[in-house]
């Protein structure tokens, strides 16, 4: 069965600091990979996602992740991140050989960045 | 264009009460999926509906069960509920195209449950 590891359960950072969050997935077939971030109160939204080609893909707000296929992750990183990105970071993969849709996500990391 | 809309917000229940949630999924959207969402950890997939049929089921009991509508909208059951069903359920959306790989899903607020 796939599974998702997020090492990093709880962050502080400051604004201006870079963030780096790690996420790698346990499935030997072809994956399309994505972040999820869910800020308080609100539901959970599609930072960005990968399902082929370049494997450094953009998402929203500046947040950008990088595929490497060969250590089975997916981090998620931005260079320089401000107190409106006080979040919870997802990370969630599909199996393509599974048929349909069926998400599988890691256990998320509580970021807290201070003003 | 209304996004995901889950009913009820909130709801309490006791030990062995049943319970239906609610879904309309996102407009254009004809595939519905539910997650358990327990404190502290990630959202778990239970089952996905395509064609008013479960397409694909995750690792929960017959207790937990679910139908989709010929307008797309879906429900949650859950029977005999226990403590451990306190959860966040979530409710996604997506629009299945031929040729063309999985679309990203679009998530609801979610309904908590609480079990007393």
């Amino acid at each position: 069965a796939q599974s998702v590891s997020q090492h990093n359960h709880h962050v502080i950072l400051s604004e201006a600091a870079s963030l780096e969050l790690g996420c790698n997935y346990s499935y030997g077939g072809t994956v399309n990979l994505f972040w999820y971030v869910q800020y308080p109160g609100q539901h959970l939204q599609l930072l960005l996602k990968y399902f082929s080609g370049d494997p450094l893909v953009k998402g929203i707000k500046g947040f950008e992740a990088e595929f490497i296929k060969s250590k089975f992750s997916f981090n998620l990183r931005k260079p320089s991140v401000q107190w409106s990105d006080t979040a919870e970071y997802f990370c969630a993969v599909i199996a393509m050989n599974t048929g349909f849709q069926k998400l599988v996500f890691g256990t998320g990391t509580r970021l807290l960045v201070s003003p | 264009d209304a996004g995901v809309t889950q009913s009820p917000t909130h709801l309490i229940k006791t030990r062995g009460q049943q319970v239906t949630l609610r879904c309309s999924p996102k407009s254009g959207h004809d595939t519905v999926s539910w997650y358990q969402q327990a404190l502290g950890q990630g959202p778990q997939f239970i089952f996905q509906y395509y064609e008013e049929e479960e397409r694909q089921r995750g690792n929960f009991p017959d207790r937990f069960s679910g139908h989709q509508f010929p307008n797309y909208s879906s429900e949650l059951n859950v029977n005999a509920l226990l403590l451990g069903d306190s959860a966040l359920y979530l409710c996604a959306s997506s629009k299945v195209r031929t040729g063309i790989q999985n679309q990203p899903q679009h998530f609801g607020d979610g309904t908590r449950l609480s079990i007393l």
